[in-house]
C-alpha cells in the first residue's frame, strides 16, 4: 500500500533553516510527483509547490520562491523540502502529498502524516 | 491566483440529515479541451492529514461512501452528504487544481446538531 512517512517535529529559531523528509513506498516513485502543503495552527491549507520525481522539475509558490527548495533522492524514494530564513509565521504542519497522476495539476490521493515545524526564539 | 470561497463557514446537521457545502472559484476551473472540472473535495479530522473524497468535481475516490457526492461546473460547486453520520464530523475543503498555485477554500466545519 502507498505510504508517505515524514520526519519528526522540529523547533527552529528565526532565521534558521529546516529540512523535512518524506519517504515514499508502495508505488513507483518516479512515476509521480510530490507536492508540499502546509497548515498553520488552526488555519487552512496552503500549497507550497511540487517536484517531479521523474526529472526533478519544480514549481514553487510565488510567495516562497527564494526561500524554499524541493529535491528528491530516487535511490531511496525520498522527497525533501528545505525552507530557509524561517519566520514565526512559518510555524505550521508541513505535509508531503502525492497527486493522483504524474502531473502537478491533480488531486492528492495520499498524504504524509505531517511534520510540525515550530519557529520560536 | 484562483480564489476559492466556501460557504458556510460552519454547519450543524442532525444525524441522518443532509449536509450541503458550497464552493465558488474566482474563475472557471473547467478545462474546455477535456470538459473536466479541476476541482477536488477533502475532509480533515483533527490531528490528521486531509483525505480525498471527490476529484474532477464529481468522481468519488475509491472507498469513499456513496453518501458523499459532488456536483457543479465552471465556478460553482457543491459537496453533499446525503445522510450525515457521526464519523463525518470534520472540516471540509475544496481545492482547485486547474492552475498553479493550487488553492484551497477556507474550510467548512461540519458538526452534529
Amino acid at each position: 500500500q502507498v505510504q508517505l512517512v515524514q520526519s519528526g517535529a522540529e523547533v527552529k529559531k528565526p532565521g534558521a533553516s529546516v529540512k523535512v523528509s518524506c519517504k515514499a513506498s508502495g508505488y513507483t516513485f518516479t512515476s509521480y510527483g510530490i507536492s508540499w502543503v502546509r497548515q498553520a495552527p488552526g488555519q487552512g491549507l496552503e500549497w507550497m509547490g511540487w517536484i517531479s520525481a521523474y526529472n526533478g522539475n519544480t514549481n514553487y509558490a510565488q510567495k516562497l520562491r527564494g526561500r524554499v527548495t524541493m529535491t528528491t533522492d530516487t535511490s531511496t524514494s525520498t522527497a525533501y523540502m528545505e525552507l530557509r530564513s524561517l519566520r514565526s509565521d512559518d510555524t505550521a504542519v508541513y505535509y508531503c502529498a502525492r497527486p493522483n497522476s504524474g502531473q502537478q495539476l491533480a488531486a492528492v490521493d495520499y498524504w504524509g502524516q505531517g511534520t510540525l515545524v515550530t519557529v520560536s526564539s | 491566483d484562483i480564489v476559492m470561497t466556501q460557504s458556510p463557514d460552519s454547519l450543524a446537521v442532525s444525524l441522518g440529515e443532509r449536509a450541503t457545502i458550497n464552493c465558488k472559484s474566482s474563475q472557471s476551473v473547467l478545462y474546455s479541451s477535456n470538459n473536466k472540472n479541476y476541482l477536488a473535495w477533502y475532509l480533515q479530522k483533527p490531528g490528521q492529514p486531509p483525505k480525498l473524497l471527490i476529484y474532477w468535481a464529481s468522481s468519488r475516490e475509491s472507498g469513499v461512501p456513496d453518501r458523499f457526492s459532488g456536483s457543479g461546473s465552471g465556478t460553482d460547486f457543491t459537496l453533499t452528504i446525503s445522510s450525515l453520520q457521526a464519523e463525518d464530523v470534520a472540516v471540509y475543503y475544496c481545492q482547485q487544481y486547474y492552475s498553479t498555485p493550487l488553492t484551497f477554500g477556507g474550510g467548512t466545519k461540519v458538526e452534529i446538531k
